[in-house]
């Protein structure tokens, strides 16, 4: 788990602005992966990259955009057409994808003022 | 599509007890089976995984059945402490695709 990290920590959005939550790892892993986590509910996936320069949606990717430029990092942008996005974010890699174990990041907290 | 259901929902349990959490998935081709562990506010972190070729797996105090013919799983923690309380989630793997789908979570009370 210390090798995939997140930040910020918390990150606050004025309504009509993109944010972008960074995501990296130094697992050398292939499959990175991106969640939304409401209070009280499940991990709903909203992107997920299984190599570089190639990812794709998940259950819930409106509103939200990716890229995956080098293995190491799979940025999230909130943009302003998510018009919900306050929630808990949680980035997560695999060594590939399917049938592997996931390790998530720490999380980003991401609050509309 | 692709689901997994998870119950119950929430579970209080007395310290010492023994707790059992049940999910059933809808992928016959599922062939991975992790469950997680998150505390408040924290990242979830992987407890203990099952694979289809295996029918029960046990550590110390934690352990994981899962019937492939009637398509569930189950943890089952034992002499639960209250550091046992947190949200656990299961999840199944598909195969030949790059999803993982979670359960909605039980959150676990130990009382102590």
């Amino acid at each position: 788990d210390g090798g995939i990290t997140q930040s910020p920590k918390y990150l606050f959005r004025k309504e009509g602005q993109n944010v972008t939550l960074s995501c990296e790892q130094n697992l050398n892993h292939d499959a990175m992966y991106w969640y939304r986590q409401d209070p009280g509910q499940g991990l709903r996936l909203i992107y997920y990259s299984q190599i570089v320069n190639d990812f794709q949606k998940g259950d819930i990717a409106e509103g939200y955009s990716v890229s995956r430029e080098k293995k190491e990092s799979f940025p999230l942008t909130v943009t302003s057409a998510q018009k919900n996005p306050t929630a808990f974010y949680l980035c997560a890699s695999s060594i590939a994808g399917g049938e592997e174990t996931q390790y998530f990041g720490p999380g980003t907290r991401l609050l509309v003022l | 599509g692709e689901n997994v259901e998870q119950h119950p929902s929430t579970l209080s349990v007395q310290e010492g007890d023994s707790a059992v959490i049940k999910c059933t998935y809808s992928d016959s081709a599922s062939n991975y089976f992790p469950w997680y562990k998150q505390e408040l506010g924290k990242r979830p972190q992987l407890i203990i995984d099952i694979r289809s070729n295996v029918g029960e797996k046990k550590d110390q105090r934690i352990a994981v059945t899962l019937n492939k013919t009637a398509k569930h799983f189950s943890l089952h923690i034992t002499e639960t402490q209250p550091e046992d309380s947190a949200v656990y989630f299961c999840a199944a793997a598909f195969g030949g695709g790059f999803k993982t789908i979670f359960g909605a979570g039980t959150r676990l009370f130990v009382k102590a």
